[in-house]
This record gives C-alpha cells, sequence and structure tokens, in this order.
C-alpha cells in the first residue's frame, strides 16, 4: 500500500516562530488531509487539499501532487498549536480509507 | 461543517465488563464509519470500517468478537470492547465518511474516547 512519512517527528518552538512540516507520499493520491490532535486527543481537520495551496489564518498548505509531497505552514506560532499534526491520504488507485503519517509532535513553548 | 460526536469522552470500567462508545455524525448522513485506535504517541491504527446495514470489515488482528462493531443507522455507529482488560486500555477514535463532500470521501473524526480498564 501507499507509504507516508511525515518530518520531523518532533518540532519545539519559541512562541511567535515559523515552521514548515513536511508529508510525503510514495503513490499519487486523490484525497490528502491535514489534521491537527490537540493534547487532548481531539482530531481536527485543517486542510482537505489534494493539490495546490490554501491557507486559513496563520495555517496554509501546499501539495505538489507530481511530486509527492505537501507541506503545511504555520506562521506566528502560539501555544494553542501544540500538538500532533498528521497527514493523512489516500492513493488514488486504492482503497477510498485514508492512509495515515506517522505525525510530526509540535510543541509550542511561551 | 460537518460534525462527527463522540460519547463518552472518558469512561473507566472495571476488567471483564463491557462498554460501549458510540459514533453520531450530527449534520450529514456516513454510510462508512472507521473506528481507529490509538496508543500514546503513536499514529492512528484503522480497527474496522463499519458500513450502514452491514457487518463490519476488520482489519488483520482486530478480535471481532472483542471488538463488536454496530452500524444500525445513517448516523450512528457504536463500538463495544467486551469482556474489557487493562490492555484494552487505550484511546479509541471514530471517524465518518462525509459522502455529500466534494470528493465524496471527506472524513471527519470524533473527539476521541478514553478508555481505561482497571
Amino acid at each position: 500500500g501507499i507509504q507516508v512519512e511525515q518530518s520531523p517527528p518532533d518540532l519545539i518552538l519559541q512562541e511567535g516562530a515559523n515552521s514548515t512540516l513536511r508529508c510525503n507520499f510514495s503513490d499519487s493520491v486523490n484525497n490528502l488531509q491535514w489534521f491537527h490532535q490537540n493534547p487532548w486527543g481531539q482530531l481536527i481537520n485543517l486542510f482537505y487539499i489534494p493539490s495546490g495551496t490554501k491557507q486559513n489564518g496563520r495555517l496554509s498548505a501546499t501539495t505538489v501532487a507530481t511530486e509527492r509531497y505537501s507541506l503545511l505552514y504555520i506562521s506566528s506560532s502560539q501555544t494553542t498549536d501544540s500538538g500532533v499534526y498528521f497527514c493523512a491520504v489516500r492513493s488514488s488507485g486504492g482503497s477510498y480509507i485514508p492512509t495515515f503519517g506517522r505525525g510530526t509532535s509540535l510543541i509550542v513553548h511561551p | 461543517g460537518a460534525v462527527v460526536s463522540q460519547h463518552p469522552s472518558r469512561v473507566i470500567c472495571k476488567s471483564g465488563t463491557s462498554v460501549k462508545i458510540e459514533c453520531r455524525s450530527l449534520d450529514f448522513q456516513a454510510t462508512t464509519m472507521f473506528w481507529y485506535r490509538q496508543f500514546p504517541k503513536q499514529s492512528l491504527m484503522l480497527m474496522a470500517t463499519s458500513n450502514e446495514g452491514s457487518k463490519a470489515t476488520y482489519e488483520q488482528g482486530v478480535e471481532k468478537d472483542k471488538f463488536l462493531i454496530n452500524h444500525a443507522s445513517l448516523t450512528l455507529s457504536t463500538l463495544t470492547v467486551t469482556s474489557a482488560h487493562p490492555e484494552d486500555s487505550s484511546f479509541y477514535i471514530c471517524s465518518a465518511r462525509d459522502p455529500h463532500s466534494r470528493d465524496g470521501n471527506t472524513i471527519y473524526f470524533g473527539e476521541g474516547s478514553w478508555l481505561t480498564v482497571v
């Protein structure tokens, strides 16, 4: 099946810093979503972005489907951004069930 | 936007008892729901796919008789952990596929349920 790799696995930032999280995938995809899991476990859908660029406040995401990667940008990070960021993809020729990466654990210090 | 609600958010049960977790899609009809288990500092592990009106499809290694899944309506799926043991303690998350989303396959997650078996 499709492989999903996220980097870095861990990230520690000072409040106000910017960061870029990466998601690489091994096959063509027709769906890619970024999620934020807060420290209480709740998963929040951030972006549905199989291709192109989207922005939502301090967050933006870009997926270059032809090169099989997606980036999540966090600008002016806040302590509430702490948590784990997952990307989940669905391969074009496979099941509609998404495959998750192992996540990037982000800690933002005040 | 689409919302998936999971209940209870936390539950403590005694070893040997059964516990039920509910997953509801609040503003869309979900023909397909998914149940995941997440161990500390790990990614989500798919346990089973629940299809409304039919039997759930379990992933390899997941005990069907231990983790009973019922998807009796288009807005409700339940996971029952039977004869729970301490090793069943975990974070369980459901998700639902919105068939009316842009590609028909956007997934929304519930808030998760922390199960502790003592």
